[in-house]
């Protein structure tokens, strides 16, 4: 199993510009997670779902959107970067409803992204 | 809303020495679970260790062990034997309806 995959792992873009951030998991977890990193700093809840079609907001969704058409993947999409978007955005998965309550989460590597 | 607080931003030991990190947390929840996270220079996030609230004994994982004072909302982490591959940051993390992260504490082993 790859476990959970991120791509790319890094990024430079302009202001005003667009991307998605990619996140796929192999491991038929139900729930997965988007936290940003700011440096020095713990992580932030972004966006979370807690199954296909099913999403909902984190602590810091402004200037993000994400879909979870399948179970697999779940992209992250910043429609007009800014500054303060530069981060490293982490996906995570977990799988609550088998085995014991509240795992912990799988991380992927990461995606360090900068916007100039 | 969950708060997660670690007080000690830098921690230094010496390598084979024992230490202490420090975690609180503030929760109305009775069932959730916390884990320490480690993440060294390859950013990558590594599960250390983690406790049920439920569960009295303190978890253990090789040279790595908690501390879960339930009452105090106190989690804290003990490695033992410290070695040089420890250096990295360390987040606490609370798991209830959600996880969140406390803002870490860089450790450094020194040689």
């Amino acid at each position: 199993n790859a476990g959970v995959t991120q791509t790319p792992k890094f990024r430079i873009l302009k202001i005003g510009q667009s991307m998605t951030l990619q996140c796929t998991q192999d491991m038929n977890h139900n729930y997965m997670y988007w936290y940003r990193q700011d440096p020095g700093m713990g992580l932030k809840l972004i966006y979370y779902s807690v199954g296909a079609g099913i999403t909902d907001k984190g602590e810091v969704p402004n200037g993000y959107n994400v879909s979870r058409s399948t179970t697999e993947d779940f992209p992250l999409r910043l429609e007009l970067a800014a500054p303060s978007q530069t981060s490293v955005y982490f996906c995570a998965s977990s799988y609550p409803d088998r085995g014991p309550p509240n795992p912990p989460l799988h991380f992927g590597n990461g995606t360090r992204l900068t916007v100039t | 809303a969950q708060t997660v607080t670690q007080s000690q931003p830098e921690m230094s030991v010496q390598e084979a020495e024992t230490v202490t990190l420090s975690c609180t947390y503030d929760t109305s929840e009775s069932n959730y679970y916390l884990f320490w996270y480690k993440q060294p220079p390859s950013r990558q996030m590594i599960l250390v260790i983690r406790q049920e609230a439920y569960k009295q004994q303190n978890a253990t994982e090789n040279r790595f062990s908690v501390n879960f004072q339930k009452a105090a909302k106190s989690f804290s982490l003990k490695i033992s034997d410290s070695q040089l591959g420890d250096t990295a940051m360390y987040f606490c993390a609370f798991s209830g309806q959600n996880f969140v992260f406390g803002p870490g504490t860089r450790l450094s082993v020194l040689p």
